[in-house]
């Protein structure tokens, strides 16, 4: 199974200023087809997760562009140029290259 | 509007049985993969298992493999998940996802059900 490793646990920000959030997978999510399948999600508490990015770098409809995507092969970032405070909650990020699909074990995102 | 809403949740005994379903409707629901994500209270995401949009491509997470069965009914759009031989650990809030991409397996997970909520206790 592909491992997900998520960086920081915990990310205490200022309103206003950037963040970013690491993710680094145990193996290449290049899936056969050329394509990487990586994405990042939210979590507010009591909510369902919602889609943010998919495949490294495609903002979801809807999704502010403060939020934006990178990486490639193992290592990926999610960056929010300027925290708002609505962005709290925690977010995943996620691999569907390979069944069992796999998740990061989440990034706290709290205002200082 | 795209929803997806769960049912089916509730407090079990270990080694009992449940069937959970997700009642979609606001898109062509047999146009996409549709998954089946938990999440224990306090936790975070767990993939549990996954169906093509034509039902012959299906996928479990090796902590549910053989006890779960994911299946779908494109003419009623329905997702289901029989859940046999119950136990603590699959103690978790149940969402179904569908994928943000029609035809494929999972490009990514664009809509979410509000979840129903699974107790394995004695």
């Amino acid at each position: 199974d592909i491992v997900m490793t998520q960086t920081p646990l915990s990310s205490p920000v200022t309103l206003g200023q950037p963040a970013s959030i690491s993710c680094r997978s145990s193996q290449s999510l290049v899936h056969n087809d050329g394509n990487t399948y990586l994405s990042w999600l939210h979590q507010r508490p009591g909510q369902p997760p919602r889609l943010l990015i998919y495949m490294i770098s495609n903002r979801f409809s809807g999704v502010p562009d403060r939020f934006s995507g990178s990486g490639a092969g193992t290592d990926f970032t999610l960056r929010i140029s300027r925290v708002e405070a609505e962005d709290v909650g925690v977010y995943y990020c996620m691999q569907t290259t390979q069944a069992p699909l796999t998740f990061g074990g989440g990034t706290k995102v709290e205002i200082k | 509007e795209v929803q997806l809403v769960e049912s089916g949740g509730d407090l079990v005994q270990p080694g009992r049985s449940l069937r959970l379903s997700c009642a979609a409707s606001g898109f062509s629901f047999d146009d996409y993969a549709m998954h089946w994500v938990r999440q224990a209270p306090g936790k975070g995401l767990e993939w549990v298992a996954g169906v093509s949009w034509h039902g012959t491509l299906i996928y479990y997470a090796d902590s549910v493999k053989g006890r779960f069965t994911i299946s779908r009914d494109n003419a009623k759009n329905s997702l289901y998940l029989q859940m046999n031989s119950l136990g603590a650990e699959d103690t978790a809030f149940y969402y179904c996802a569908k994928d943000v991409a029609s035809g494929g397996w999972c490009t990514g997970l664009d809509r979410w059900g509000q979840g129903t909520l699974v107790t394995v206790s004695s």
